[in-house]
């Protein structure tokens, strides 16, 4: 089944505790990216890969890492998680390949609270 | 600047029709799409429009004018499982680069 799976579903953390979220896809998509959803504010990205070991910013990157060393993952790292992170987060991938048409497939997303 | 209005929150009967609306400002258009989204789900594909007009697909239907920087999804038939988010995003460009820009979402709410 092609899917982007993200893990973990739930996280409960302390400020300052670095902390992973991971996500694969199997559908061999070039294009990954990173959103955090919070009320009132929609769907932001924070990062976004076009290919392995190519990387940029999105919108809101601050306080943020990703690294794609393989086509299928791309993680996303807080190495100091705040507060003012505690949010709903989504991986996206979609192919390249006439890109500007193609809908992104979205993961289950991750539900994330810093104390 | 980028922007994206939709509606904050709609209600709507079963059966009945409903239409969202979103009008959008964005530097350059490559797309518009318009995604479901359950509560505390991953947003799901509904519809694709790229040149003006209408787009059919069973019981939604999505419209595009870019001259009027607009666009509707029209929900016919409503049942109770359409009760859910529903996110206007553009593709446009920021910062020279290609990117999808999505609005707040309505919230839609079917009632029995």
């Amino acid at each position: 089944e092609a899917q982007v799976t993200q893990n973990p579903r739930y996280l409960i953390t302390v400020t300052g505790k670095k902390l992973t979220v991971t996500c694969s896809q199997n559908m061999n998509h070039e294009y990954m990216s990173w959103y955090r959803q919070d009320p009132g504010l929609g769907l932001r990205q924070i990062y976004y890969s076009m290919n392995v070991e190519v990387t940029d910013k999105g919108d809101v990157p601050e306080g943020y890492k990703v690294s794609r060393k393989e086509k299928r993952n791309f993680p996303l790292i807080l190495e100091s998680p705040s507060p003012n992170q505690t949010s709903l987060y989504f991986c996206a991938s979609s192919p390249l390949a006439g890109f500007s048409s193609y809908e992104q497939y979205f993961g289950p997303g991750t539900r994330l609270t810093v104390t | 600047g980028q922007n994206i209005d939709q509606p904050t929150e709609m209600t709507a009967t079963e059966g009945a029709i409903v239409q969202i609306n979103c009008t959008y400002q964005t530097s350059g258009f490559n797309g518009l799409f318009w995604y479901q989204q359950h509560a505390g789900e991953a947003p799901t594909f509904l519809s694709y429009n790229v040149l003006d007009g209408l787009e059919e697909k069973g019981r939604f239907s999505s419209f595009l004018s870019r001259s009027k920087g607009y666009s509707y999804l029209l929900l016919k038939e409503l049942q109770m499982k359409d009760s859910a988010s529903y996110l206007c995003a553009v593709r446009g460009v920021r910062e020279n680069t290609d990117k999808l820009i999505f609005g707040t979402g309505t919230r839609l709410q079917v009632f029995p």
